[in-house]
C-alpha cells in the first residue's frame, strides 16, 4: 500500500512555477520523502530526496513541512519536457522498509 | 557510462515460453531491482539484490526467479509465460540510498 497521497491530476502553464503537494502523514521519524517522474513511456528518473530540512537541486525544490506530514515538490519554471507523471514516496535507507512503493502519482500537464 | 541497460526492448511471447530479461549496470551499484508496470499504474517491485549472491522476494514475484552471480548482471526469468505477465519491465539500481536508475524498459506481451 502506498503511504502517500497526491493528486491525480496537475495543470500548469509554461514558465511558471509548478508547486506538486504530497501528503504522507503516517511516515516515521527514519523515513525519506523522494521525488521521481517518469516521462511517457521512459523508465523513472530520480528527482530529489529530503528526511526534514528543504533540499534544492538544479532540477527542483523540496519544501517538507516541519511536522513532516506532507511536502511539495517545486519546479521553478516549468517546461513542456516536465510533462510527465510526479510520484511521491516516503523510504527508510535500510531494513523492511527501505523498497519503494509506487502509488499512482501526480499527471502533470504543462501547457503553452 | 551507459548506465543502465535492457534487452530486448520488444518481445511477443506464447502462453507457456519462457524467457530471460537481461539487465546490466555499469555503475558498481551493489543493489539492484525489478519492477513490472501495468498500464496506468505505478511500478510494482518483483525482486531485488542487496549484492552479488543475494536476492530477495519483492510485492510480485510470482512466476518469475532471479540471480545475481555478478555485481553488473540481474537477469529475470519468465519460466511460463501467461498472459497476465503482459507488462512493461524495469530494470534499477542504486548504491546506498534510494536514489534509483532506471533502465529503458522491456514491453512483454504474452499471447
Amino acid at each position: 500500500d502506498a503511504k502517500t497521497t497526491q493528486p491525480t491530476s496537475m495543470d500548469c502553464a509554461e514558465g511558471r512555477a509548478a508547486n506538486l503537494p504530497c501528503n504522507h502523514s503516517t511516515i516515521s521519524g527514519n523515513e525519506y520523502v523522494y521525488w521521481y517522474r517518469q516521462i511517457h513511456s521512459q523508465g523513472p528518473q530520480y528527482i530529489i530526496h529530503g528526511l526534514k530540512n528543504n533540499e534544492t537541486n538544479e532540477m527542483a525544490s523540496l519544501i517538507i513541512t516541519e511536522d513532516r506530514k506532507s511536502s511539495t515538490l517545486i519546479l521553478p519554471h516549468a517546461t513542456l519536457r516536465d510533462t510527465a507523471v510526479y510520484y511521491c514516496i516516503v523510504s527508510a535507507h535500510a531494513g523492511n522498509n527501505r523498497k519503494l512503493i509506487w502509488g499512482l502519482g501526480t499527471s502533470l500537464a504543462v501547457n503553452p | 557510462n551507459a548506465g543502465v541497460t535492457q534487452t530486448p526492448k520488444f518481445r511477443i511471447l506464447k502462453i507457456g515460453q519462457s524467457m530471460t530479461l537481461q539487465c546490466t549496470q555499469d555503475m558498481n551499484h551493489n543493489y539492484m531491482y525489478w519492477y513490472r508496470q501495468d498500464p496506468g499504474m505505478g511500478l510494482k517491485l518483483i525482486y531485488y539484490s542487496v549484492g552479488a549472491g543475494i536476492t530477495d522476494k519483492g510485492e510480485v514475484p510470482n512466476g518469475y526467479n532471479v540471480s545475481r552471480s555478478t555485481t553488473e548482471d540481474f537477469p529475470l526469468r519468465l519460466e511460463l509465460a501467461a498472459p497476465s505477465q503482459t507488462s512493461v519491465y524495469f530494470c534499477a539500481s542504486s548504491y546506498l540510498n534510494n536514489e534509483q536508475f532506471f533502465g529503458p524498459g522491456t514491453r512483454l506481451t504474452v499471447l
